[in-house]
């Protein structure tokens, strides 16, 4: 079946820090990729998704990019703020399944400290 | 433009006793799923419905729980005869259609308590 794997957490880094959360999936078919957050208390937001290999997702500074040569999708940004502190989630909706429904990871818990 | 909304946002229980959780979809959606977040862990998809019909459920317990999708109205997870193991996040989504590449849009979720 599909799985979804990310990194362990928790991960804690300092403001302006470089992130990496990785992310590897396995899918019978040819899935869609996503990363969620979640803030505290909250629902799951979408952060970005990519829908073929080679797609880069990017909003707010995170990138991913699509790969199904090591069937990745890692989750990037630059320069990390305090703000950026939640939960992230890595997740996949196959297509040989019925709708779109997401297999998650374990999530990661990011804390930026000032 | 409402996004997904669920209610109750807390729920507590006794063992024994039954649980409701309500979710309307975005406005102009027909597809919903629900999962469950247990404590520090992912989500785990339930089930997925739309329209009065149940389309896929491999993810929900055999028994005590089921769900529905009326045509009128939200959709409602119950829960029948609540043990501690279902204390949990329980959170639906809907999204505009049901290909993989569909956008879920989340609700803030329920938390259930039993005790």
């Amino acid at each position: 079946g599909d799985s979804v794997t990310q990194m362990e957490g928790p991960v804690t880094l300092s403001e302006e820090a470089f992130l990496t959360i990785n992310c590897t999936y396995t899918a019978t078919g040819y899935p869609s990729l996503f990363w969620y957050v979640q803030y505290p208390g909250e629902g799951l937001q979408l952060l970005l998704k990519a829908t073929k290999a080679d797609d880069k997702g990017s909003n707010k500074g995170f990138e991913a990019t699509y790969r199904k040569e090591t069937t990745s999708f890692h989750l990037e940004k630059g320069s990390v703020q305090v703000s950026d502190s939640a939960v992230y989630f890595c997740a996949l909706s196959d297509r040989e399944t019925s709708g779109s429904r997401l297999t998650f990871g374990e999530g990661t818990q990011l804390t930026v400290n000032p | 433009n409402a996004g997904v909304m669920q209610n109750p946002r807390h729920l507590v229980r006794r063992r024994g006793q039954e649980a409701r959780l309500r979710c309307s979809p975005m406005k102009g959606h027909s597809h919903v799923y629900w999962y469950r977040q247990l404590p520090e862990e992912g989500l785990k998809f339930m089930v997925y419905l739309q329209k009065e019909n149940i389309i896929d459920e491999s993810g929900m317990p055999k028994e005590r729980f089921s769900a529905e999708f009326p045509k009128e109205g939200p959709s409602i997870l119950r829960i029948q005869q609540v043990v501690r193991g279902d204390s949990a996040a329980y959170f639906c989504a809907s999204s505009l259609g049901g290909r993989a590449y569909n956008e879920q849009f989340f609700g803030p979720g329920t938390r259930l308590t039993v005790l």
